[in-house]
């Protein structure tokens, strides 16, 4: 198994739809990442999960819902979704300690290619 | 504020020639971490280095070197005798490793290089 795989790769949704994004890690990481990259801003910082407990929202619309069952899996619940919303949505993982170095470099699924319509 | 800063949108280079990526950052944290990350057309962030803030020693794996130098707040990266294999968008990132450690990266707007036959 590759480090980080997320599925689907490729989505497309109806504004009313209710899909999932899955992301799964095989690396014993501590943390994990939801990233959007759209055509027009740069990689944007969704949620960080901490040892499973959530600790960043980066002031994300409600209709996206992060949900961290254990520290290996990441999952991004989409609803009522708008066209902008179409992009690419990366997950990621790293591991965090106490000592240094204090962070490790994060480690990247693929990506889901999302195409809102 | 946390801020990085790619100012070179694209660049294109002819193969064998050398070429520089440059990357600036802001922070207030006095332990912080600098990675670069490639992206081929397929999507996935490729990890290339990690830099820690205390350690300002340069560093260079093959045809790829990296210049850290805080005076200016710089993290730039060369590619020696470049290859079309080269050709992808290159990402610099920040992490802050203070007392809120989370793991997250503050990304630059990325280079969009291209290396022609």
């Amino acid at each position: 198994e590759t480090g980080v795989t997320q599925t689907p790769r490729h989505l497309v949704m109806g504004m009313t739809n209710k899909k999932s994004l899955k992301c799964e890690q095989h690396l014993g990481h501590n943390a994990m990442y939801w990233y959007k990259q759209s055509a027009k801003k740069p990689l944007e910082l969704m949620f960080v999960y901490n040892f499973k407990e959530q600790t960043e929202n980066n002031s994300v619309p409600s209709r996206f819902s992060p949900e961290c069952p254990n520290s290996s899996h990441l999952f991004l619940h989409l609803h009522t979704l708008q066209p902008e919303d179409s992009a690419l949505y990366l997950c990621a993982s790293s591991q965090l300690g106490w000592d240094l170095p204090r962070v490790t470099e994060a480690f990247f699924g693929q990506g889901t290619r999302l195409t809102v319509v | 504020a946390q801020k990085v800063t790619q100012a070179q949108t694209e660049i294109s280079v002819v193969e064998k020639e050398d070429v520089t990526l440059d990357c600036v950052y802001e922070t207030r944290d006095t332990t912080y971490y600098l990675f670069w990350y490639k992206q081929p057309p397929s999507g996935e962030l490729v990890f290339l280095i990690r830099r820690n803030s205390f350690d300002e020693q340069n560093e260079i794996s093959g045809r790829y070197s990296w210049n850290f130098q805080k005076s200016t707040s710089s993290f730039n990266f060369t590619i020696t005798a470049s290859q079309v294999v080269d050709s992808a968008v290159y990402f610099c990132a920040l992490s802050e490793a203070g007392s809120s450690n989370t793991g997250k990266l503050i990304f630059g707007q990325g280079t969009t290089l291209q290396v022609k036959p």
